[in-house]
């Protein structure tokens, strides 16, 4: 696809449950970054990757937070545990290079916790 | 940390009249770039701004680049229905990689026909 993807588009769950968040981003960006976006706000940083590395993870929320990636491709945001608090819009995003290039973003997956 | 604030939060205007949004950042910027993202949608790249003073247009928008690079503006001029949505500008700061960017928290620009 031209775009980037993202999976699942709605994910609703209970509290306590896992979840797994999914990214394909553009063939050949070598960076990807994921942030949150609760309803009517902006966007939140939570962490970028460069290549398979993630050098900072503290915009990660919480523990309960992880994100990987793999062959500098697909990338998963993981959710442990979940709570009500976080529901919300999870967006990935990937641009050529890290740095002051455009990003090009996913339609987001929407994840609601009951 | 690094913060990006724009005013105003919401913005409603008739349909025809211009609108404004600014976006000031605590710390001098390498560049600025600017997202909207539609109601339901999300964010889509607009413009990038990277010298001192610079002024950029694309049609009926009208983006700036403050002097000490640490303020950005966008004007729409006679804002037709299609401009609704919520705008974002993203601040780099110097030497950051994706850490570096932070977005401001958003116009929301609502139209009345």
């Amino acid at each position: 696809g031209a775009g980037v993807s993202q999976s699942p588009s709605n994910k609703v769950t209970e509290k306590g449950k896992d979840v797994e968040l999914r990214c394909d981003p553009i063939s050949g960006h070598t960076a990807l970054y994921w942030y949150r976006q609760r309803l009517g706000q902006g966007l939140e940083f939570l962490i970028y990757f460069q290549g398979n590395s993630a050098p900072d993870k503290s915009g990660l929320p919480s523990d309960r937070f992880s994100a990987e990636r793999t062959g500098e491709s697909v990338s998963t945001l993981t959710i442990q545990r979940t709570q009500q608090e976080d529901s919300a819009v999870y967006l990935c995003a990937s641009s050529k290079r890290v740095g002051d290039n455009e990003q090009f973003f996913g339609p987001g997956t929407r994840l609601t916790v009951l | 940390g690094q913060q990006v604030m724009q005013i105003p939060q919401y913005q409603h205007v008739q349909e025809g009249e211009d609108f404004t949004t600014y976006c000031n950042s605590s710390t001098t910027l390498s560049n600025i770039q600017w997202y909207k993202q539609r109601p339901g949608g999300h964010p889509v790249f607009l413009i990038q701004l990277v010298k001192s003073g610079e002024v950029k247009k694309q049609k009926r928008l009208t983006f700036q680049f403050g002097e000490a690079k640490k303020n950005s503006s966008l004007h729409i001029t006679a804002t037709q229905t299609t401009d609704v949505g919520t705008y974002f500008c993203a601040g780099h700061r110097w030497g950051g990689g994706a850490d570096g960017l932070t977005f401001g928290k958003g116009t929301h620009l609502i139209i009345q026909p």
